[in-house]
């Protein structure tokens, strides 16, 4: 059973261009989880989707970061008009259909963000 | 909002020597989760504790949960080169993991 995948593992970016993030769940699991790490700041939640629908999105950027999980593909993390600021981990991370109780989560290997 | 306090910071030993790690809510865990990741990967989950008072045990390492659900302990005896990495507690915040800085451990042959 293949883990979580992330692609690509690393991005490097100008400042001004998008970046676009994928996320592809474990087999069977439908909740999806983004999370950045920054050196300062350690692992931070950003936002909680299923298919289609965006649950939670407290700790998502209100501009420039937008994120999508469709019915059929893998979810995007998408930052648009990228700074420097920018420049961090970005973790994919899913867990099985009600998994609230414990909420166990299992993340991918991370998409390593460079802007330049 | 929930606080988690992992120390020590950073951690340097021999390898065969024995370790302690903690990890302090200032309130109640809902459920702790204890991750560790290495270098240009992504955390991988280890134990979760859910029952103050609970111990498990992980071949090696020895997970505890105090009895108010507020601390935990990770313990790993006869630590291995191959344990080193980044250690994070996690409490699971509504539909979000809030994490802790981590402790850093590194363990030298």
């Amino acid at each position: 059973n293949a883990g979580v995948m992330q692609n690509p593992r690393h991005l490097v970016r100008r400042r001004g261009q998008e970046a676009r993030l994928r996320c592809s769940p474990m087999k069977g699991h439908s909740h999806v989880y983004w999370y950045r790490q920054l050196p300062e700041e350690g692992l931070k939640f950003m936002v909680y989707l299923q298919k289609e629908n965006i649950i939670d999105e407290s700790g998502m950027p209100k501009e420039r970061f937008s994120a999508e999980f469709p019915k059929e593909g893998p979810s995007i993390l998408r930052i648009q008009q990228v700074v420097r600021g920018d420049s961090a981990a970005y973790f994919c991370a899913s867990s099985p259909l009600a998994a609230v109780s414990y909420n166990e989560q299992f993340f991918g290997p991370g998409t390593r963000l460079t802007v330049l | 909002t929930q606080l988690l306090e992992q120390s020590p910071q950073f951690l340097s030993i021999q390898e065969g020597e024995n370790l302690t790690v903690y990890c302090n809510s200032s309130s109640v865990f809902s459920s702790l989760q204890w991750y560790r990741q290495e270098p240009g990967e992504g955390p991988v989950l280890l134990v979760t504790v859910v029952t103050g008072g609970e111990v498990k045990k992980l071949k090696r390492l020895t997970f505890q949960f105090g009895d108010a659900r507020k601390d935990s302990s990770l313990h790993i005896t006869a630590a291995q080169t191959g344990d080193t990495g980044l250690y994070l507690c996690a409490d699971s915040y509504g539909n979000k993991l809030v994490f802790g800085a981590g402790t850093i451990l590194r363990v030298k042959s």
